[in-house]
């Protein structure tokens, strides 16, 4: 057990839809992470939130919007939702999001838009 | 583009002999290079790392060993056990953004 949390663990939900995913780091760690893996794919990195502000952008689509709170818990939202926004979506921690931090990763969640 | 490759999708190994797990990068910026382990059902979890300014790293059974002018890295794990059956990444860093580059996993199955 990692420390981090996700809900929900599976969504199956209809193209055009929104959905929330949602995140809570390990305790104390400052910095959450999220990820997208599609299958048979590595992780694509989408965003990072350090300490409640944006820290690091990536691949991440417009329709999606990410926010860090102050109790530091995270939530991705993801709208006008598609076929091929079907994935694991990964959520992580670290201390303080420093470049050589090891991140500690939730067990993810599974979105099926069909 | 595919800056980190993993090219095997997948490996059989016996249990108690040598697993080697490769890993290629095509961008020389990368100074920071790590692996990690992926049950089914779980999120990675991190397994070993290496900085650029290295060319070998051992921890336990594992080892990262990093080839900077092949760029190339490779997860040795020795003595294979059956708990070492799993998903391994290869992910990689640059100096100029926190992002962490990942190669697509290799599945490892350790045969008894």
């Amino acid at each position: 057990d990692s420390g981090v949390t996700q809900t929900p663990k599976h969504l199956i939900t209809a193209t055009g839809q929104r959905v929330t995913l949602r995140c809570s780091p390990r305790s104390g760690d400052l910095s959450v992470y999220w990820y997208q893996q599609s299958l048979d794919q590595g992780l694509q990195f989408l965003i990072q939130y350090y300490n409640g502000e944006e820290r690091a952008k990536g691949n991440i689509l417009e329709r999606f919007s990410a926010q860090q709170f102050p109790d530091l818990h995270s939530e991705l939202n993801l709208s006008s939702l598609e076929l091929g926004d079907s994935a694991l979506y990964f959520c992580a921690s670290s201390v303080s999001g420093g470049e050589q931090e090891t991140q500690y990763f939730g067990p993810g969640t599974r979105l099926l838009v069909l | 583009d595919q800056q980190v490759k993993q090219n095997s999708p997948s490996l059989s190994v016996q249990e108690g002999r040598i697993s080697i797990l490769n890993c290629d990068y095509t961008n020389s910026m990368f100074d920071y290079f790590l692996w990690y382990k992926k049950y089914p059902a779980e999120g990675p979890t991190f397994l070993i790392s290496i900085s650029s300014i290295k060319d070998k790293n051992e921890d336990g059974r594992f080892t990262v060993f990093l080839n900077k002018s092949a760029k190339h890295l490779s997860l040795h794990i020795v003595p294979s056990q059956p708990g070492d059956s799993a998903v391994y990444f290869c992910a990689a860093r640059s100096d100029s953004n926190y992002q962490l580059i990942w190669g697509a996993g290799t599945k490892l199955i350790i045969k008894p």
